[in-house]
Protein backbone atom coordinates (compact mmCIF):
# COMPACT_ATOMS: atom_id res chain seq x y z
CA UNK A 1 0.00 0.00 0.00
CA UNK A 2 1.47 3.18 -1.41
CA UNK A 3 -1.07 5.44 -0.19
CA UNK A 4 -2.63 8.29 -2.45
CA UNK A 5 -0.39 10.25 -4.99
CA UNK A 6 -0.42 13.68 -6.27
CA UNK A 7 1.34 15.24 -8.68
CA UNK A 8 2.98 18.08 -9.01
CA UNK A 9 2.94 19.15 -5.33
CA UNK A 10 3.04 22.56 -6.44
CA UNK A 11 2.48 24.32 -9.10
CA UNK A 12 2.43 28.53 -10.00
CA UNK A 13 0.69 29.54 -12.81
CA UNK A 14 -0.64 32.41 -14.45
CA UNK A 15 -4.12 33.66 -14.54
CA UNK A 16 -5.66 32.62 -17.73
CA UNK A 17 -3.55 29.49 -18.45
CA UNK A 18 -4.68 26.15 -18.07
CA UNK A 19 -3.44 23.65 -15.56
CA UNK A 20 -3.67 19.86 -15.24
CA UNK A 21 -3.08 17.87 -11.59
CA UNK A 22 -2.71 13.87 -11.38
CA UNK A 23 -3.51 11.73 -8.85
CA UNK A 24 -2.88 7.92 -8.48
CA UNK A 25 -4.96 6.13 -5.76
CA UNK A 26 -4.69 3.90 -3.87
CA UNK A 27 -4.64 0.17 -6.33
CA UNK A 28 -7.37 -1.37 -4.89
CA UNK A 29 -9.73 1.11 -4.44
CA UNK A 30 -12.54 2.17 -6.36
CA UNK A 31 -13.95 5.50 -5.19
CA UNK A 32 -11.83 8.46 -6.25
CA UNK A 33 -12.21 12.08 -4.90
CA UNK A 34 -11.43 15.36 -5.39
CA UNK A 35 -11.68 18.16 -2.54
CA UNK A 36 -10.26 21.89 -3.20
CA UNK A 37 -9.02 23.49 0.41
CA UNK A 38 -8.72 27.18 0.86
CA UNK A 39 -6.67 28.50 3.85
CA UNK A 40 -8.26 28.51 7.45
CA UNK A 41 -11.04 26.27 5.66
CA UNK A 42 -11.98 22.44 5.80
CA UNK A 43 -11.58 20.94 2.61
CA UNK A 44 -14.59 20.79 0.06
CA UNK A 45 -15.89 18.59 -1.85
CA UNK A 46 -15.70 19.09 -6.34
CA UNK A 47 -16.50 15.80 -7.47
CA UNK A 48 -15.90 11.84 -6.88
CA UNK A 49 -16.12 8.59 -9.11
CA UNK A 50 -16.90 4.88 -8.85
CA UNK A 51 -14.14 3.33 -11.50
CA UNK A 52 -14.25 5.33 -14.31
CA UNK A 53 -18.08 7.01 -13.79
CA UNK A 54 -18.33 10.81 -12.71
CA UNK A 55 -20.95 10.53 -9.94
CA UNK A 56 -21.10 13.34 -8.27
CA UNK A 57 -20.22 17.23 -9.23
CA UNK A 58 -20.09 20.00 -6.83
CA UNK A 59 -22.03 23.33 -7.83
CA UNK A 60 -18.38 24.52 -7.27
CA UNK A 61 -16.77 22.72 -9.92
CA UNK A 62 -17.51 25.73 -12.57
CA UNK A 63 -17.55 25.04 -16.14
CA UNK A 64 -13.50 25.73 -16.31
CA UNK A 65 -13.35 22.82 -14.50
CA UNK A 66 -12.95 19.04 -15.66
CA UNK A 67 -12.27 16.03 -14.48
CA UNK A 68 -11.65 12.23 -15.49
CA UNK A 69 -10.73 8.94 -14.66
CA UNK A 70 -10.35 7.22 -17.86
CA UNK A 71 -9.58 3.45 -16.84
CA UNK A 72 -11.12 3.65 -13.39
CA UNK A 73 -7.30 4.22 -11.98
CA UNK A 74 -5.45 7.87 -11.97
CA UNK A 75 -7.52 10.76 -12.63
CA UNK A 76 -6.79 14.36 -13.66
CA UNK A 77 -8.44 17.40 -12.67
CA UNK A 78 -8.21 20.05 -15.29
CA UNK A 79 -8.90 23.48 -14.49
CA UNK A 80 -8.86 26.34 -18.10
CA UNK A 81 -8.40 29.70 -18.19
CA UNK A 82 -7.07 29.84 -14.36
CA UNK A 83 -8.30 33.16 -11.85
CA UNK A 84 -6.81 34.15 -9.04
CA UNK A 85 -9.67 32.48 -7.36
CA UNK A 86 -8.63 28.91 -8.10
CA UNK A 87 -5.39 29.45 -6.17
CA UNK A 88 -5.58 26.54 -3.56
CA UNK A 89 -4.52 23.06 -2.36
CA UNK A 90 -6.33 20.68 -4.52
CA UNK A 91 -7.27 17.37 -2.64
CA UNK A 92 -7.32 13.96 -3.89
CA UNK A 93 -9.25 10.96 -1.66
CA UNK A 94 -9.79 7.09 -2.64
CA UNK A 95 -11.56 4.64 -0.90
CA UNK A 96 -12.82 1.05 -0.92
CA UNK A 97 -16.43 1.90 -1.65
CA UNK A 98 -18.70 -0.04 0.76
CA UNK A 99 -21.38 -1.38 -1.63
CA UNK A 100 -24.26 1.43 -0.84
CA UNK A 101 -22.65 2.10 2.98
CA UNK A 102 -20.95 5.22 2.70
CA UNK A 103 -21.24 5.54 6.49
CA UNK A 104 -18.43 3.04 6.75
CA UNK A 105 -16.59 3.92 4.17
CA UNK A 106 -12.81 5.60 4.63
CA UNK A 107 -11.21 8.01 2.61
CA UNK A 108 -7.55 8.06 2.02
CA UNK A 109 -6.12 11.75 1.08
CA UNK A 110 -2.71 12.46 -1.31
CA UNK A 111 -0.63 15.03 0.05
CA UNK A 112 -2.20 17.77 -2.25
CA UNK A 113 -1.45 19.73 -5.32
CA UNK A 114 -0.76 23.53 -3.95
CA UNK A 115 -2.10 25.74 -6.86
CA UNK A 116 -0.77 29.58 -7.12
CA UNK A 117 -2.73 31.52 -9.84
CA UNK A 118 -0.78 34.71 -10.43
CA UNK B 1 -25.71 15.53 6.39
CA UNK B 2 -26.70 16.60 9.76
CA UNK B 3 -24.67 19.76 11.28
CA UNK B 4 -21.61 19.24 13.51
CA UNK B 5 -20.44 21.80 16.34
CA UNK B 6 -16.33 21.84 17.34
CA UNK B 7 -14.09 24.38 19.49
CA UNK B 8 -12.47 26.58 16.98
CA UNK B 9 -9.44 25.49 19.17
CA UNK B 10 -7.88 24.04 22.22
CA UNK B 11 -4.53 23.32 23.62
CA UNK B 12 -2.92 20.52 25.78
CA UNK B 13 0.68 19.41 27.25
CA UNK B 14 2.58 16.96 26.00
CA UNK B 15 2.24 13.30 27.03
CA UNK B 16 -1.38 14.13 28.60
CA UNK B 17 -4.87 13.24 27.73
CA UNK B 18 -6.78 15.62 25.30
CA UNK B 19 -10.76 15.34 25.01
CA UNK B 20 -11.89 16.69 22.07
CA UNK B 21 -15.83 17.70 22.24
CA UNK B 22 -18.52 17.47 19.03
CA UNK B 23 -21.66 17.95 19.15
CA UNK B 24 -24.40 17.30 16.93
CA UNK B 25 -27.61 17.34 18.20
CA UNK B 26 -29.13 16.65 15.07
CA UNK B 27 -28.04 13.54 14.25
CA UNK B 28 -29.95 10.79 12.90
CA UNK B 29 -30.36 7.35 13.87
CA UNK B 30 -28.21 5.96 10.77
CA UNK B 31 -25.00 8.61 10.84
CA UNK B 32 -22.00 7.10 11.73
CA UNK B 33 -19.30 9.90 13.42
CA UNK B 34 -16.12 9.61 11.78
CA UNK B 35 -12.94 11.79 12.95
CA UNK B 36 -10.29 12.68 10.53
CA UNK B 37 -7.03 14.99 11.50
CA UNK B 38 -5.11 17.35 8.86
CA UNK B 39 -1.24 17.75 9.89
CA UNK B 40 0.33 20.69 9.03
CA UNK B 41 0.93 20.81 5.05
CA UNK B 42 -0.75 17.55 4.32
CA UNK B 43 -4.17 15.84 3.16
CA UNK B 44 -6.80 14.75 6.48
CA UNK B 45 -6.09 11.08 7.97
CA UNK B 46 -9.07 9.48 8.77
CA UNK B 47 -8.46 8.70 13.10
CA UNK B 48 -11.60 6.71 13.61
CA UNK B 49 -15.19 6.12 13.64
CA UNK B 50 -18.63 4.64 15.42
CA UNK B 51 -22.03 4.22 15.23
CA UNK B 52 -23.55 3.87 18.83
CA UNK B 53 -20.67 1.82 20.88
CA UNK B 54 -17.34 3.63 22.19
CA UNK B 55 -14.80 3.01 19.86
CA UNK B 56 -10.85 2.21 20.77
CA UNK B 57 -7.86 1.66 17.71
CA UNK B 58 -4.41 2.33 17.61
CA UNK B 59 -4.60 5.87 17.31
CA UNK B 60 -7.14 7.34 19.60
CA UNK B 61 -10.61 6.69 21.70
CA UNK B 62 -14.43 7.70 20.40
CA UNK B 63 -16.73 7.90 23.42
CA UNK B 64 -20.66 8.66 21.89
CA UNK B 65 -22.80 9.94 24.33
CA UNK B 66 -25.38 7.75 24.64
CA UNK B 67 -28.30 10.02 23.18
CA UNK B 68 -25.56 10.24 20.28
CA UNK B 69 -26.18 13.85 20.39
CA UNK B 70 -22.41 14.40 21.16
CA UNK B 71 -19.17 12.44 20.78
CA UNK B 72 -15.40 13.13 22.34
CA UNK B 73 -12.26 12.16 20.49
CA UNK B 74 -9.95 11.03 23.10
CA UNK B 75 -6.25 11.30 22.70
CA UNK B 76 -5.09 9.03 25.20
CA UNK B 77 -1.23 10.70 25.64
CA UNK B 78 -1.04 13.93 23.34
CA UNK B 79 2.76 13.90 21.26
CA UNK B 80 3.92 17.05 19.44
CA UNK B 81 2.97 14.94 16.60
CA UNK B 82 -1.23 15.21 17.48
CA UNK B 83 -1.14 19.03 16.62
CA UNK B 84 -3.27 19.23 14.03
CA UNK B 85 -6.93 20.25 12.85
CA UNK B 86 -9.52 17.87 14.15
CA UNK B 87 -12.72 17.55 12.06
CA UNK B 88 -15.86 15.82 13.34
CA UNK B 89 -17.90 14.41 10.54
CA UNK B 90 -21.53 12.80 10.14
CA UNK B 91 -21.52 10.34 7.82
CA UNK B 92 -25.55 8.49 6.41
CA UNK B 93 -25.16 4.68 6.72
CA UNK B 94 -27.08 4.21 3.41
CA UNK B 95 -27.55 5.77 0.57
CA UNK B 96 -25.27 7.60 -2.59
CA UNK B 97 -23.36 9.87 -0.93
CA UNK B 98 -19.81 9.58 -1.05
CA UNK B 99 -18.06 12.96 -0.16
CA UNK B 100 -16.91 14.01 3.16
CA UNK B 101 -18.65 17.26 4.62
CA UNK B 102 -16.01 18.99 5.90
CA UNK B 103 -16.42 22.17 8.68
CA UNK B 104 -13.55 24.61 10.38
CA UNK B 105 -12.48 21.54 12.73
CA UNK B 106 -10.54 22.65 16.07
CA UNK B 107 -7.12 23.06 15.86
CA UNK B 108 -5.23 21.54 18.76
CA UNK B 109 -1.85 22.72 19.98
CA UNK B 110 0.37 20.39 22.17
CA UNK B 111 2.91 22.54 24.04
CA UNK B 112 6.28 20.31 25.21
Amino acid sequence: DTGVSQDPRHKITKRGQNVTFRCDPISEHNRLYWYRQTLGQGPEFLTYFQNEAQLEKSRLLSDRFSAERPKGSFSTLEIQRTEQGDSAMYLCASSRGTSGRPGEDTQYFGPGTRLTVL
Amino acid sequence: DAKTTQPNSMESNEEEPVHLPCNHSTISGTDYIHWYRQLPSQGPEYVIHGLTSNVNNRMASLAIAEDRKSSTLILHRATLRDAAVYYCILRLYGGSQGNLIFGKGTKLSVKP
